[in-house]
């Protein structure tokens, strides 16, 4: 799976944008990126994810360069319930194996009031 | 509605004593994983059981056993803890071939060795 690379931390005024950047400038064209996040002592949780194509749901939305060698992540009004560290992932979809999750170090957000 | 439980949330024992832990699914997922979170790490992948097929990381440690007795539970077995080995323990599944190819997390045990 490609590597990515994220900011080690970023700050958001509370009911701004929250806008996370990652590189992942190896991806292969058969990889998607995720992006999950992990609140303090909790279970990572699934965001979004998506292959080329600009992506939205209730949570929050992914925007895909047209080289797909970058994306961030918008959380459209960051609560201080968003505060996590956020991870973006790039991995192979669909290979018919059981293909884990690697971590890289995440972003750690911090939603300020 | 808890789809992944882990049982207990934080679990003490003592260095070299023996020590389980447990991971249940209502998910009825065919993929089951355990992974290692030191702290101020990321989640580091142990090994994981695609129905009943265990693969194993290959740096992971031979101190660190894992059982599927069944698809709904899945445990950890540490059979000698050292102080290193104290960490976040989480367990996730996955459904290969389903429509959505994401990974379900439980909230973690966190274990502390003595």
């Amino acid at each position: 799976d490609a590597k990515t690379t994220q900011p080690p931390s970023m700050d958001c005024a509370e009911g701004r944008a929250a806008n996370l950047p990652c590189n992942h400038s190896t991806i292969s064209g058969n990889e998607y990126v995720y992006w999950y996040r992990q609140i303090h002592s909790q279970g990572p949780q699934y965001i979004i994810h998506g292959l080329k194509n600009n992506e939205t749901n209730e949570m929050a939305s992914l925007i895909i360069t047209e080289d797909r060698k970058s994306s961030t992540l918008i959380l459209p009004h960051a609560t201080l319930r968003d505060t996590a560290v956020y991870y973006c992932i790039v991995r192979v979809v669909g290979s018919g194996s059981a293909r884990q999750l690697t971590f890289g170090s995440g972003t750690q957000l911090t939603v300020l009031p | 509605d808890a789809m992944v439980i882990q049982n207990p949330r934080y679990q003490v024992t003592q260095f070299g004593k023996p020590v389980t832990l447990s991971c249940s699914q209502t998910l009825n997922h065919n993929v089951m994983y355990w992974y290692q979170q030191k702290s101020s790490q990321a989640p580091k992948l142990l090994f994981h059981y695609y129905d009943k097929d265990f693969n194993n990381e290959a740096d992971t440690p031979d101190n660190f056993q894992s059982r599927r007795p069944n698809t709904s539970f899945c445990f950890l077995d540490i059979r000698s803890p050292g102080l290193g080995d104290a960490a976040m323990y989480l367990c996730a599944t996955w459904e290969a071939g389903g429509y959505t190819d994401t990974q379900y997390f439980g909230p973690g045990t966190r274990l502390t060795v003595l």
